[in-house]
């Protein structure tokens, strides 16, 4: 079983539509998440940390549940900007571990 | 420095060569990290580096591969007789001691093994 695992996608949604990633990760002593945005042929960039209590950081509501170890990205009123690979990253004592992304593509 | 600086930003090598790839982590971030990225594919870790402790070279995928961080701060990765297999970019992160806010990547050096 891989460390950290999303649907690869693509997701192809239109402009104002709500799309949602899931994250599943193996390892229960995992200890901070986050979700990164990588745009075609650029570095990743961090996106926004993923809190136990759930946060939220304008159009993005990111959702943590460490019971059934998975992570969620939810992205309201979807932009053409969007379009993008998200990646999940889940840190255990520094070492950062990164799922493959889910490609997204956002369509007027 | 204000961000993750890798150097060079491309290299064309011939197979066969050794290429060494450079990374200037942010000023004060404690820990670094060597990634490499395929076309098309996820983030593949290769080493490492937390203030003075032993290096975590678990991911280097050959003995071919080694990276050193002399002083705590610019770190080098080495690879020796290079394979076209090794095409990709790697990429260079670095973060304070805690990795509790994520990191911060430079924008990489494509190599490419001709």
């Amino acid at each position: 079983r891989k460390e950290v695992e999303q649907d690869p996608g693509p997701f192809n949604v239109p402009e104002g539509a709500t799309v949602a990633f899931n994250c599943t990760y193996s390892n229960s002593a995992s200890q901070s998440f986050f979700w990164y945005r990588q745009d075609c042929r650029k570095e990743p960039k961090l996106l926004m940390s993923v809190y136990s209590s759930g946060n939220e950081d304008g159009r993005f509501t990111a959702q943590l549940n460490r019971a059934s170890q998975y992570i969620s990205l939810l992205i309201r009123d979807s932009k053409l900007s969007d379009s993008a690979t998200y990646l999940c990253v889940v840190n255990m004592m520094g070492d950062m571990r990164f799922g493959a992304g889910t490609r997204l593509t956002v369509k007027p | 420095g204000a961000g993750v600086s890798q150097s060079p930003s491309n290299k064309v090598t011939e197979k066969g060569k050794d290429v060494e790839l450079r990374c200037d982590p942010i000023s004060g971030h404690t820990a670094l990290y060597w990634y490499r990225q395929s076309l098309g594919q996820g983030l593949e870790f290769l080493i490492y580096f937390q203030g003075n402790s032993a290096p975590d070279k678990s991911g280097l995928p050959s003995d071919r591969f080694s990276a050193e961080r002399t002083g705590g701060s610019v770190s080098t990765l080495t690879i020796q007789r290079t394979q076209q297999e090794d095409s990709a970019v790697y990429l260079c992160a670095s973060s304070l001691e805690t990795t509790d806010y994520g990191y911060t990547f430079g924008s990489g050096t494509r190599l490419t093994v001709v």
